[in-house]
């Protein structure tokens, strides 16, 4: 069974930093791409950033592009999502999502990260 | 970036109808268009991807079309489980983009 769990959520003040991480199990980790996908609280869906299988190709959002780092250690089947300079915006639940194959066939349940002082 | 305008923000139907949502996409996504189906305090699903092939272990009774650069998700025979909010996204071009989300609920 395909599953995704993320961790490292919390409260933070503005500027401050966070790093969430998605340990993947179920499937063979090191041959899918994998995403961060956030969603506001009541708000819609928006997608934050992309890794490639070997992390040759990355991409990212404008919104948070120079801010945010993805990256993954497939001996670790974990993902990661550094971000730095938190703002308020950035508060949402914090989806890790495997694709695209097309489309985002599997996600974590999602972490929640607060941006308040 | 890829714009997608989705329509209605929420619609209101009855066990058994059948309803369409709708996605436009600001330019051609060449059928690269993904539909989830998102509930309370849940993880979105993947329900339709590439415009109108069907996810496995998805109901037959939603299908997805298009026409141009309108893309529809349909659902027949509407069952009290498929109330949730569902969103397009296309995966033509990063930034990949989501529709604002429809919320359907059941009379």
């Amino acid at each position: 069974e395909v599953q995704l769990v993320e961790s490292g959520g919390g409260l933070v003040q503005p500027g401050r930093s966070l790093k969430l991480s998605c340990v993947a199990s179920g499937f063979t980790f090191s041959n899918y791409g994998m995403n961060w996908i956030r969603q506001a609280p009541g708000k819609g869906l928006e997608w934050v950033a992309y890794i490639s299988s070997g992390s040759s190709y990355i991409y990212y959002a404008e919104t948070v592009k120079g801010r945010f780092t993805i990256s993954r250690d497939n001996a670790k089947n974990t993902l990661y999502l550094q971000m730095t300079s938190l703002r308020s915006e950035d508060t949402a639940l914090y989806y890790c999502a495997r694709g695209p194959l097309p489309g985002f066939d599997y996600w974590g349940q999602g972490v929640m990260v607060t941006v308040s002082s | 970036d890829i714009q997608m305008t989705q329509s209605p923000a929420s619609l209101s139907a009855s066990l058994g109808e059948t309803v369409t949502i709708e996605c436009l996409a600001s330019e051609d996504i060449y059928s690269n268009l993904a539909w989830y189906q998102q509930k309370p305090g849940k993880s979105p699903q993947l329900l339709i991807y590439d415009a109108s092939s069907l996810q496995d272990g998805v109901p037959s009774r939603f299908s997805g079309s298009e026409s141009g650069t309108q893309y529809s998700l349909e659902i027949n025979s509407l069952q009290s489980e498929d109330a949730a909010t569902y969103f397009c996204q296309q995966h033509h071009d990063y930034p990949y983009t989501f529709g604002a989300g429809t919320k359907l609920e059941l009379k």
